[in-house]
């Protein structure tokens, strides 16, 4: 079993909805939750970045952490086509020098006009 | 604002040549993370430097070494390639760990 488990998708909805994207994870030790996004064949961009758990909200982009549950999910408000990508959930430790990204397999997201 | 720089933005090996991807990162960055993402697939980490230390390692091949220089940008060094090593290569920095990353543009290295 991955340590991170992510729904691929496809996900396809139209222009305006909103967009729930979720991971679950199973290593305790995570305390650095990020969202990334990736068009084809570019790098992730980051998107949201949130330590522990709570919510974080930028502009349109909601994240919530749910240690308990081990759960985190990223909401996207008033979906627009420019949206359509890659969502990539990546989860880091706390401590020592073991910041390594460990990320789910993405949630290919389109958005349609 | 200045990004990650990688270089070459692609390549093209024979069997069981060497390769050499080059990583520069956010200026005042000092910790550079190395990641191999295959076809369809998520990103896997290598190997990662904080101020010139080789600070984790992750799934990299023996025939795969990488260091960070003084002036803070990284090398991937990759010899007898094979085929399983066509893939993106993404360089990552940040400002100490345990900063958020931020990735390159990637190095697509086909091995035929």
């Amino acid at each position: 079993q991955k340590e991170v488990e992510q729904d691929p998708g496809p996900l396809s909805v139209p222009e305006g909805a909103i967009v729930s994207l979720n991971c679950t994870y199973s290593n305790s030790a995570f305390q650095y939750f990020m969202w990334y996004r990736q068009y084809s064949r570019k790098g992730p961009e980051l998107l949201m970045y949130t330590y522990s758990s709570g919510n974080k909200e930028d502009g349109r982009f909601t994240a919530q952490v749910d240690k308990s549950s081990k759960y985190i999910s990223l909401f996207i408000r008033d979906s627009q086509p420019s949206d359509s990508a890659t969502y990539l959930c990546a989860m880091s430790e706390s401590g020592g020098s073991n910041y390594k990204l460990t990320f789910g397999k993405g949630t290919l997201l389109t958005v349609n006009p | 604002a200045a990004g990650v720089i990688q270089s070459p933005r692609h390549l093209i090996k024979e069997k069981r040549e060497t390769a050499t991807l080059k990583c520069y990162p956010i200026p005042r960055h000092d910790t550079v993370y190395w990641y191999q993402q295959g076809p369809g697939q998520d990103p896997q980490f290598l190997i990662s430097f904080y101020e010139k230390m080789q600070s984790d390692k992750g799934s990299i091949p023996d025939r795969f070494s990488a260091q960070q220089f003084s002036d803070y940008h990284s090398e991937l060094n990759m010899s007898s390639l094979e085929l399983g090593d066509s893939a993106l290569y993404f360089c990552a920095s940040s400002l100490g760990p345990p900063a958020t990353q931020y990735f390159g543009p990637g190095t697509r290295l086909l091995v035929l």
